[in-house]
């Protein structure tokens, strides 16, 4: 139960994309379609963000999406915004029942 | 309304007990599968349990495994998480989640903080 890979940081100025790795095993991000992001803001408690990798649950903007290859799963968020300044998690199913986050990525809006 | 409020946490002595709730409500809660996930203060989510719609089913991280025991009461619509033998690394603040299946964790409480220190 390793937590799964992210880079400790990213920017980008506003109007720019980021795009954020969440780097696993075979055993996780590797074997399911259920890598699922979260963004978190100071303070406040984790908001799922994507989920089976791809999808967005209603009222997150389409500027989030996710992708995965092999076992490395990606988040991008396009025309970044202010407000997208936030620590982001992956996280991924790793079979028995168990879940894995990974290590997070603070995310800065230059 | 917020979904999920956790309660229970505090200040305990190496070795001690606590018993974390979360009660739950705005949603059916007994058709979701719910998780603990705890968090040390600035550093990232770690999960720690979960426990499927009915209860019948529970597992954990392998850090709290045999410590720790998930259960629920969905005639009360809450949650809780039983701790025992607590360490100083259990020390973190505990956020109850819900998600109807997968591993999507749609609904968060706000966290209940633990502290393991004499």
């Amino acid at each position: 139960q390793s937590a799964l890979t992210q880079p400790p940081s990213a920017s980008g100025s506003p109007g720019q994309s980021v795009t954020i790795s969440c780097t696993g095993t075979s055993s996780d991000v590797g074997g399911y379609n259920y890598v699922s992001w979260y963004q978190q803001h100071p303070g406040k408690a984790p908001k799922l963000m994507i989920y089976e990798v791809t999808k967005r649950p209603s009222g997150v903007p389409d500027r989030f999406s996710g992708s995965k290859s092999g076992n490395t799963a990606s988040l991008t968020v396009s025309g970044l915004q202010a407000e997208d300044e936030a620590d982001y998690y992956c996280s991924s199913y790793a079979g028995s029942n168990n879940l894995v986050f990974g290590t997070g990525t603070k995310v800065t809006v230059l | 309304e917020v979904p999920l409020v956790e309660s229970g946490g505090g200040l305990v002595q190496p070795g001690g007990s606590l018993r974390l709730s979360c009660a739950a409500s705005g949603f059916t809660f007994s058709s979701y599968y719910m998780h603990w996930v705890r968090q040390v203060p600035g550093k990232g989510l770690v999960w720690v349990s979960r426990i499927n719609s009915d209860g019948s089913s529970t597992s954990y991280a392998d850090s709290v495994k045999g410590r720790f025991t998930i259960s629920r009461d969905n005639a009360e619509n809450t949650l809780y998480l039983q701790m025992n033998s607590l360490r100083a690394e259990d020390t973190a603040l505990y956020y109850c989640a819900g998600t109807r299946g997968g591993s999507n964790l749609v609904y968060w409480g706000q966290g209940t903080l633990v502290t393991v220190s004499s």
